[in-house]
Order: structure tokens, then sequence, then C-alpha cells
């Protein structure tokens, strides 16, 4: 079975700073691996997607993530954190593969806090 | 910009009322999701649906059930709401494929408070 673990559920960084975002997964198939970004009061938002391609995916706003298949991990980083990344960051693992659904399954959230 | 509204952002119910949550997206998108978000636990699925007038459940099925009657519109229905079901609800659509129920348009969320 797939599942995904962020291994934060709280960062916090100063403007300017790089970010990093952890977050490790478990699948017995290759995976399709994504983050969302969920602004206050407002919905989720695919940020980027990886899915057996380039291993280093870029998303929007700055944010890339690098698939690590020898460390099961996934981590979201950019390099200079602005106010506005200031939000909620869900790693999610679809369980496509083998005629699953194609679900996707969440992680616990990190909440990035960015300081002035 | 493909839009899914969901009706109420905040609403305050009492244990044993019937609730319905309503959701309606625009663009045509074969595929319905409703979730529930709690701290710690992230996103859970409750139920979803392929078609109209078709269902799936989820992993946390229990105490709801839905209803999609026409393509644009997923409702969820609590039967006797209780206090474990406050939380927040948000509703998904995507377009039909099996990858492409890898990206998710989500709703803004319903935050539901049973008293």
């Amino acid at each position: 079975a797939q599942s995904v673990t962020q291994l934060d559920s709280h960062v916090s960084v100063s403007e300017g700073t790089p970010v990093l975002l952890r977050c490790n997964y478990s699948s017995s198939y290759s995976p399709s691996l994504f983050w969302y970004v969920q602004h206050p009061n407002k919905g989720l938002q695919l940020l980027l997607k990886y899915t057996s391609a380039a291993t280093l995916v870029k998303g929007i706003n700055g944010f890339e993530a690098e698939f690590k298949k020898s460390e099961t991990s996934f981590h979201l980083t950019k390099p200079s954190a602005h106010m506005s990344d200031a939000a909620e960051y869900f790693c999610v693992v679809s369980d496509s593969g083998s005629g699953n659904t194609g679900k996707l399954i969440f992680g616990q959230g990190t909440t990035l806090q960015v300081k002035p | 910009d493909v839009k899914v509204t969901q009706s109420s952002r905040y609403l305050v119910k009492r244990t044993g009322e019937k609730v319905f949550l309503e959701c309606v997206q625009d663009m045509d998108h074969e595929n319905m999701f409703w979730y529930r978000q709690d701290p710690g636990l992230g996103l859970r699925l409750i139920y979803f649906s392929y078609d109209v007038k078709m269902k799936e459940k989820g992993d946390i099925p229990e105490g709801y059930s839905v209803s999609r009657e026409k393509k644009e519109r997923f409702s969820l229905i609590l039967e006797s709401a209780s206090t474990n079901q406050t939380s927040m609800y948000l509703c998904a659509s995507s377009d039909t494929g099996l990858t492409s129920n890898e990206k998710l348009f989500f709703g803004s969320g319903t935050q539901l408070s049973v008293l």
C-alpha cells in the first residue's frame, strides 16, 4: 500500500532564506508524486508533479522538488522564501498502478511560516 | 479557470441534524470528490463519483452519503450529524482518465461545526 509522511508539521523561515519541506513516501510501484499548496481561506492548488520523467521537477512560484528513489524522498525546496509562500503544503502520492484507481493519498501537511 | 464552488464557507449544526453540503463545478469534469481535512491528518477521502448517479466509497465513508444527480453537482449528506464530524470539508473535481485524476481542482472548503 502507498503512503506518504511529511516529516515536519511546522516549518518557520525568514524571508529571503531557503525553504525545505520534507516528504518520504512508501510505494510498491513507480509512484506519481505531487505537492499541493493551500493558502489561507483558499482551495488547494497543484504546485508540481513527478511522473517518472526528470527527477528534478519545477513547479509554480519558484518551487521545485527532487525525486530520490534510493531515499524514497520527494522534498520540496525554494531558494528564497517570500512572504506570500506562507501556507500549508501537502505531499501526495497516487496509488495508480496495477489496476488501482489513481486515488490520491495525502500527507499530514506542513505549515510554512515566513517571518519578515 | 476551473471553478469549484462550495455553497457555504461556515456552517453550524446541532447533533442529530441532517446536513447537506453542496458543491458545483463549472468545467464539465467527470470526476468529483469529497474530502475532510483535520489538523495533523491531512485530507481523507470520503466519497467520490466518476459519473452521474455513480458513487464509490473512499477511505472514511461511515456516517456520510452522497448524491450526484447532475454532472456539475455533487452533494455530501450527513444523515445524522455528530460532533466527531466537525471538520473542514473540501470538494474537488477532475477530468477523465486515470492520470487526470491526479490534478484536482478544489473548492475553498466548508468549515462545519456540529454542536
